[in-house]
């Protein structure tokens, strides 16, 4: 499982409410990212990071905010959840050019 | 923006044949390309990377490469039960080559293996 854990698992939350998911690796490594997957759209990426306050957008940034206070810390921040960022979040990290994944949060907005 | 495109099937192989995932990628500067396989309710997992042209085998599994044609294929030989699941192919979004800006995935393809 390339050592990340996702935090947390699954989450019921509002919309118009803040959410943070927390990805937490214990390997070191140096890039980091947030994908979401939802039913017809397939893995897209979000945001990611490349070292400690380095990070940038991916294909779908809007409505998404991360930091990287800390190497084994990628947090990912919903400033005020829509119902349209109902879904699966993978963490990711890259080793050896290859990217691994965490095992995932389900977030409901309602 | 590169787009990455699967049959996203179901496709029916029955156990113990050659089961055969197509994929196209619309970059012709790509340089990684990567297959997941992902159980219903799991993470991707990855099954194999390839980078030049050609074949790469690891045991049951064949990547195959075409530049060319903008093509990567998955053959899964001696198909089994466990097999069944969705495979994704990616491809790397950036001029990096080894992903580390993140992959841009097709939408899978569902492969249920019969007994």
């Amino acid at each position: 499982d390339a050592g990340i854990t996702q935090s947390p698992r699954h989450k019921v939350t509002e919309t118009g409410t803040p959410v943070t998911l927390r990805c937490h690796q214990t390997e070191n490594h140096r890039y980091m990212y947030w994908y979401r997957q939802d039913p017809g759209h397939g893995l897209r990426l979000i945001h990611y990071s490349y070292g400690v306050k380095d990070t940038d957008k991916g294909e779908v940034s809007d409505g998404y905010s991360v930091s990287r206070s800390k190497t084994e810390d990628f947090l990912l921040t919903l400033e005020s959840a829509t119902s349209s960022q109902t879904s699966v979040y993978f963490c990711a990290i890259s080793f050896q050019g290859t990217q691994y994944f965490g095992p995932g949060t389900r977030l409901l907005v309602l | 923006q590169k787009e990455v495109e699967q049959n996203s099937g179901p496709l029916s192989v029955p156990e113990g044949a050659i089961a055969s995932l197509n994929c196209t990628y619309s970059d012709r500067g790509s340089q990684s390309f990567f297959w997941y396989r992902q159980y219903s309710g799991k993470s991707p997992e990855l099954i194999m990377f390839i980078y030049s042209n050609g074949d790469k085998e690891d045991g049951r599994f064949t990547a195959q490469l075409n530049k060319a044609s903008q093509y990567v294929s998955l053959l899964i030989r001696d198909s089994q039960p466990s097999d069944s699941a969705t495979y994704l192919c990616a491809v790397n979004r950036g001029g990096s080559g080894g992903g580390a800006d993140g992959l841009t995935f097709g939408k899978g393809t569902h492969l249920i293996i019969q007994p």
